[in-house]
């Protein structure tokens, strides 16, 4: 099992410009997640997605859009990037039967000049 | 007030050593605690759950106090693979979605 997948890596853009961050799991969990990490600021919570077909916001949504495309996979958009948005992106998912444990992808290290 | 509090370190400690991070948070109706452990550059990776008698998993020991809402982590026996942050996390929603509230974590270097 690969467990949680993140596409790309690493990733440069210009401010004004729009990508999709791709995530997904392996381990057939409900619930899925997107954080950022900045230092000094912890993980913050972007989006999250109880189940297949809901998303809600968490601590940070603006400027950001979701879809969880299916059980498996769940993106993350930015329309127009703005270089607050620098940071370390991790998509994270869990069971939500068991509540206790996220399991985290590789992250994504975004710059935007 | 952020709702996950530690101290950020370095904790720089000799092989061998006993080391304790401390954690507190503000909302007293939290629900389940953990400590995530991050090696630099990584994921973080689920290290303990907290419970509430306190609990013990090798060299490493947890302890919860709700009515002070401080968590600790005892790191004994330090080992050079010890080094990382260690991320405070607290779930505050519960319900039927797994909603953690992370700490910025606190970085121990275990020195040779």
């Amino acid at each position: 099992n690969a467990g949680v997948t993140q596409t790309p890596k690493f990733q440069v853009l210009k401010t004004g410009q729009s990508m999709t961050l791709q995530c997904a799991q392996d381990m057939n969990h409900n619930s899925m997640y997107w954080y950022r990490q900045d230092p000094g600021m912890g993980l913050r919570l972007i989006y999250y997605s109880a189940s297949e077909g809901t998303t809600d916001k968490g601590e940070v949504p603006n400027g950001y859009n979701v879809s969880r495309l299916n059980k498996r996979e769940f993106s993350l958009r930015l329309e127009s990037a703005a270089p607050s948005q620098t940071s370390v992106y991790f998509c994270a998912s869990s069971d939500a039967v068991s509540y206790n444990e996220q399991f985290f992808g590789p992250g994504t290290r975004l710059t935007v000049l | 007030r952020k709702e996950v509090e530690q101290d950020p370190g370095p904790f720089n400690v000799p092989e061998g050593a006993t080391v304790a991070f401390n954690c507190t948070y503000s909302n007293s109706a939290s629900q389940s605690f953990f400590w995530y452990r991050q090696d630099c550059r990584k994921e973080p990776k689920l290290l303990m759950s907290v419970y509430s008698s306190g609990n013990e998993d090798g060299r490493f020991t947890a302890q919860l106090n709700r009515a002070s809402q401080y968590i600790s982590l005892l790191i004994r026996d330090s080992k050079l693979s010890d080094s990382a942050t260690y991320l405070c996390v607290v779930n505050t929603h519960g319900g039927a979605t797994n909603k953690l509230i992370f700490g910025t974590g606190t970085l121990l270097a275990v020195q040779p």
